[in-house]
């Protein structure tokens, strides 16, 4: 059974960083073909990709906030990061983690799995 | 302001047919397959359609995908109340090279 799930501060200041943890079961970020992938969505808003990691470890980021943002992973222990910095209040969103599988590798943009998100405040 | 275009609401009664579109450019749609997501409030998105017209396994057949040059279709036929969702759909633009979803429709069913 694959899962995932979110985990991180509910509440950041402004200026400070960010740093999610996507703790995942059920698949190997090391299986070819897989990738895992961060997006966002404020609140009554669509959704926005930030970063993806792949299954060898190629990182991809949005060019709007590819300076503020950081992929990683922990591949022993089943954990992706992201580290967003300089947060604002305008970075105030759900941050959802999700999958790939090898399967739609072709897509770029298929996520079967998704944690059920975090709530991020950023606020003095 | 989304790069991929979706009206923001669509309505039918039970039983109708629905049709949702999502708008983009020769960069993102007319070069790239599409996916679709439906959302319920307070949930995370779930993926409903891949290459522009596959369901993934548990999504009926009333949905149906396809794309034709830079514009992609979902269809819901046979509306049912459990339908009322928002709806997105996502796609790979090669210019900014990054995945792009749409502004999203909300769907209710009278």
């Amino acid at each position: 059974q694959v899962t995932l799930k979110e985990s991180g501060p509910a509440l950041l200041k402004p200026t400070q960083t960010l740093v999610l943890t996507c703790t995942f079961s059920g698949f190997s970020l090391s299986t070819s073909g897989v990738r895992v992938s961060w997006f966002r969505q404020p609140p009554g808003k669509s959704l926005e990709w930030l970063a993806h990691i792949d299954w060898d470890d190629d990182k991809f980021y949005t060019t709007s906030l590819k300076t503020r943002l950081t992929v990683s992973q922990d591949t022993s222990k089943n954990l992706v990061f992201l580290t967003m910095s300089n947060m604002d209040p305008v970075d105030t969103a759900t941050y959802y983690c999700a999958r790939s599988p090898p399967a739609f590798s072709t897509s770029l943009t298929s996520f079967d799995y998704w944690g059920q998100g975090i709530l991020v405040t950023v606020s003095s | 302001q989304s790069v991929l275009t979706q009206p923001p609401s669509a309505s039918g009664t039970p039983g109708q047919r629905v049709t949702i579109s999502c708008s983009g450019t020769s960069s993102n749609v007319g070069s790239n397959t599409v996916t679709w997501y439906h959302q319920l409030p307070g949930t995370a998105p779930k993926l409903l359609m891949y290459f522009n017209d596959q369901r993934p396994s548990g999504v009926p057949d009333r949905f149906t995908g396809s794309k034709s040059g830079t514009e992609a279709s979902l269809a819901i036929s046979g509306l049912q109340s459990e339908d009322e969702a928002d709806y997105y759909c996502a796609t790979w633009d090669d210019s900014l090279n990054g995945v792009l979803f749409g502004g999203g429709t909300k769907v209710t069913v009278l």
